[in-house]
Parts: structure tokens; C-alpha cells; sequence
């Protein structure tokens, strides 16, 4: 199985300054099709979790452009480069390129 | 406005069975494949298992965890998947979501597994 390690595991950001959340897999998400199978992921307290960035870097539709996802291969991060109170919550990395599926441990984000 | 809608969560004994569905909406249902996500009260995010659509001979695939006593299936007609689940274990208990994973993601469903 693909092990999926993000790290930290928490942040602590004050409103307006950046935060970035790296995500490492043990093996290359880069699929022969060309596309890497890295997806990030948001819950927010006592929601559903929902899509910020798929195939490593591509936004989901209503996502603010101040979040960014970037890397290839084996490491990856989810920046956001202003901090707002509607960030809060936990993420998750995911890869796709093989089941079973995996997710990473979660980094929670808060403001200070 | 993509919409996933899961039910059939409940309370069920040790060794029982259940089953859950997922209603989708406002997206391309026969031409996706959908997936199981569950998620026990204060924990990560688990992937379940997932059915491919049927240009890809609807292939299922499980967890470890799950395989053998869960079954993914689908219905394109209705735009409906389903997770039927049996032997149930009291560590099964979790929220369950279905996904399109680069579709929202519904409300989940609540299983509790226990006697």
C-alpha cells in the first residue's frame, strides 16, 4: 500500500499570513497516463470533507485562488498564501494512483 | 449542482447486515466511478472500496479491512451506487460517504455496529 505522510500535524497561523502543509508518498503517484493522482482535501469542523485541489495542482471549482497545490512525483504541498478564518479545519492529502486508496494522518489548521 | 446523497446508515448488531446508497446528481454518473469513504468519530478518512463505470467492466476494488464481506455496486440507470455490507464488526462503525473524488462529497451516513 501507498503510505501517505503529511506533515505537521497542526499549524497555528495568524489571519493573513501563509501556511503551507507538505505530503509525502512512498511511491510515485505519476500514472502513465501523465497525470499525478495526488488530491487535497478539506473538512471543516462538523462538515463533510471537501475537494480543494486535484491531479496535484488543479483547483476545484469555488476554490480561492490563495489556495495552491504543487509538487510531483513522491512530494507535494497545499499552500495558502493568506490565511482567512474560513481555512480552519483538517486536511487531508489523498492518492488515487493504486487501491487501496490513502489518505494522509490530517493536518489541522487553526488561527491564533 | 453536483449532489451526492447517502442513506441507509443505522444501528446494527455485531454480525448483521446493511445497506447503503447514494444517490447522485448533476454530474455524469455512468461515465464515473464512485468510491466508499468512511470515517470513525474522531478519526481519519478511510477509503472503503469503489466501483469503476462500465467502460471499465465495472471493476471493484476493496480494503483490506472490508474485502469479502463488502460489495460495491451501481445502478446507472437510477444514478445510484451502493455499498452493501455484511458480517458488520463493531470497528466498522464510522460515517460512511460516497465520492466521485473530484465531485462533492455527500453528508455521510452513520453506521453503528453494536449489540
Amino acid at each position: 500500500d501507498i503510505v501517505m505522510t503529511q506533515t505537521p500535524l497542526s499549524l497555528s497561523v495568524t489571519p493573513g499570513q501563509p501556511a503551507s502543509i507538505s505530503c509525502k508518498s512512498s511511491q510515485s503517484l505519476l500514472h502513465s497516463d501523465g497525470k499525478t493522482y495526488l488530491y487535497w482535501y478539506l473538512q471543516k469542523p462538523g462538515q463533510s470533507p471537501q475537494l480543494l485541489i486535484y491531479e496535484v495542482s488543479n483547483r476545484f471549482s469555488g476554490v480561492p485562488d490563495r489556495i495552491s497545490g504543487s509538487g510531483s512525483g513522491t512530494d507535494f504541498t497545499l499552500t495558502i498564501s493568506r490565511v482567512e478564518a474560513e481555512d480552519v479545519g483538517l486536511y487531508y492529502c489523498m492518492q488515487s494512483i493504486q487501491p487501496p486508496l490513502t489518505f494522509g494522518g490530517g493536518t489541522k489548521v487553526e488561527i491564533k | 449542482e453536483v449532489q451526492l446523497v447517502e442513506s441507509g446508515g443505522g444501528l446494527v448488531q455485531p454480525g448483521g447486515s446493511l445497506k447503503l446508497s447514494c444517490a447522485v446528481s448533476g454530474f455524469s454518473f455512468r461515465d464515473s466511478s464512485f468510491h466508499w469513504v468512511r470515517q470513525a468519530s474522531g478519526k481519519g478518512l478511510e477509503w472503503v472500496g469503489r466501483i469503476r463505470s462500465k467502460a471499465k467492466s465495472y471493476a471493484t476494488e476493496y480494503a483490506a479491512s472490508v474485502k469479502g464481506r463488502f460489495t460495491v455496486s451501481r445502478d446507472d440507470s437510477k444514478n445510484t451506487a451502493y455499498l452493501q455490507m455484511t458480517s458488520l464488526k463493531t470497528e466498522d462503525t464510522a460515517l460512511y460517504y460516497c465520492t466521485g473524488l473530484s465531485t462533492p462529497w455527500g453528508q455521510g451516513t452513520l453506521v453503528t455496529v453494536a449489540s
